[in-house]
């Protein structure tokens, strides 16, 4: 089974220039997230989609930030403009509702954004 | 108040040590915990589910305190490729019982 993927893989950008990131999530995860990891810290959620519903974006910078999963799949996240603290690893989960429970979640490999 | 709350470390082992990393949580009405492994520059990889009774997988033994909202990871007898920093994952209650809150992460370096 293929996992979370993401690209690009890194992406180097001078501030005030736009960027965006692409995810595809596991087949038939329902749950997608986005989320933001600055260096030592663990990952921070900016959205979380319930199929193409964003279901909780509270911690989006809206100003700059936006995201879409247009077809409940996959889900791009874009920044525009960027800043130089935007710098950090953009990563992508998806996961599964189960019976019992929430599933975990699974990552994709992230994407390693240097604002310059 | 975090959600999640770690001691970052790092916690420094010679190979074939026994450790254990705590981790509190604020919600109480969580119902799923969970532990993750992430290595330098990669991302996180679930290391194993924390059930209520507590559970064991090899070398891996959780736990979980609900009295005092507080999970532990137990690692016998470590090993180099422990190295790494291991997250403590709770998920939210209500509408957001499937937001999985994060902590810093334990950073664990298993020497030779």
């Amino acid at each position: 089974e293929a996992g979370v993927v993401q690209s690009p893989r890194y992406k180097i950008i001078e501030k005030k220039q736009p960027v965006a990131f692409w995810c595809n999530p596991i087949s038939g995860h329902n749950t997608l997230y986005w989320y933001l990891q600055n260096l030592g810290q663990g990952p921070e959620l900016l959205i979380r989609y319930e199929n193409e519903e964003a279901v909780d974006d509270s911690q989006l910078p809206k100003d700059r930030f936006s995201a879409e999963r247009l077809k409940g799949v996959d889900s791009t996240l874009k920044i525009q403009p960027a800043e130089l603290g935007d710098s950090a690893v953009y990563l992508c989960a998806s996961s599964h509702h189960r019976r019992q429970g929430i599933g975990e979640a699974f990552f994709g490999q992230g994407t390693r954004l240097t604002v310059v | 108040r975090k959600e999640v709350e770690q001691d970052p470390g790092p916690f420094n082992v010679p190979e074939g040590a026994t450790v254990a990393f705590n981790c509190t949580y604020s919600n109480s009405a969580s119902q799923s915990f969970f532990w993750y492994r992430q290595d330098c520059r990669k991302e996180p990889k679930l290391l194993m589910s924390v059930y209520s009774s507590g559970n064991e997988d090899g070398r891996f033994t959780a736990q979980l305190n609900r009295a005092s909202q507080y999970i532990s990871l137990l690692i016998r007898d470590s090993k180099l490729s422990d190295s790494a920093t291991y997250l403590c994952v709770v998920n939210g209650r209500g509408n957001n019982f499937n937001k999985f809150y994060f902590g810093s992460g334990t950073k664990l370096n298993v020497k030779p």
